[in-house]
């Protein structure tokens, strides 16, 4: 059982492109992220959401956009495609904050592979 | 400006002997550390987190110590395997409340660890 899964695993379009990765958690967790890790392995947060919020990293260009259908997925919207936009894209899920009695433990999907061409 | 600061780049030990990772950080608002393993091709997974309020955590052969004043904590593996050839991310965030803020993790640039036989 995939307790956070994305799709595809592979994705690889022209420059210009508007491309979405899918990510759904079967782990009931109401808050979801998306992580950015580049070349160099450097890991960065994008979103995190859960049903009343939407947290922005001041960095993201507004060409992305989280779109949530209901708390199990969380997919991410690239318009534009650029060539700096390759990378690995990680979807990630978690219980939410200790004041809902929530949990820190963050749990990773297997990543997209982005590459703009 | 990078929050965590995570040493070394890249650490060869022998097998059998003890891998230490270290890493700082500079927002005192930080609350809450984990440690993340990331073996090739897959999503990051917690190994062991830590909280201020304990100097140190063991779990099996992974030990965090963790320095309040000086704003600073390591990763120990004892007894190191060539199974934990991977990388591994310090991370920090500051919790306390919910939200989709909650949680939103800091990580370090990683540390690839091979465990030679």
């Amino acid at each position: 059982d995939t307790a956070v899964s994305q799709t595809p695993k592979y994705l690889v379009t022209q420059m210009g492109n508007d491309k979405s990765i899918k990510c759904e958690q079967n782990l009931g967790h109401d808050t979801m992220y998306w992580y950015k890790q580049d070349s160099k392995k450097f890991l960065k947060i994008m979103f995190s959401y859960n049903n009343k919020e939407l947290i922005i990293n001041e960095t993201v260009p507004n060409r992305f956009s989280p779109k949530s259908p209901d708390k199990a997925h969380l997919n991410l919207h690239i318009n534009s495609l650029e060539l700096g936009d390759s990378a690995v894209y990680f979807c990630a899920s978690s219980q939410g904050g200790l004041a809902g009695g929530g949990t820190d433990t963050q749990y990773f999907g297997p990543g997209t592979r982005l590459t703009v061409l | 400006q990078q929050q965590v600061k995570q040493s070394p780049q890249s650490l060869i030990v022998q097998k059998g002997g003890i891998s230490i990772i270290n890493c700082a950080y500079e927002n005192t608002a930080f609350d809450y550390f984990p440690w993340y393993q990331q073996f090739p091709g897959k999503g990051p997974a917690l190994l062991i987190a830590i909280r201020p309020d304990v100097s140190e955590k063991k779990e099996g052969r992974f030990t965090i110590s963790f320095n309040k004043s000086a704003k600073q904590f390591s990763l120990h593996i004892m007894d190191s395997q060539p199974g934990d050839s991977a990388t591994y991310f310090c991370a920090a965030s500051r919790g306390g409340y919910s939200g989709a803020g909650s949680y939103q993790l800091t990580f370090g640039k990683g540390t690839k660890l091979s465990v030679i036989p």
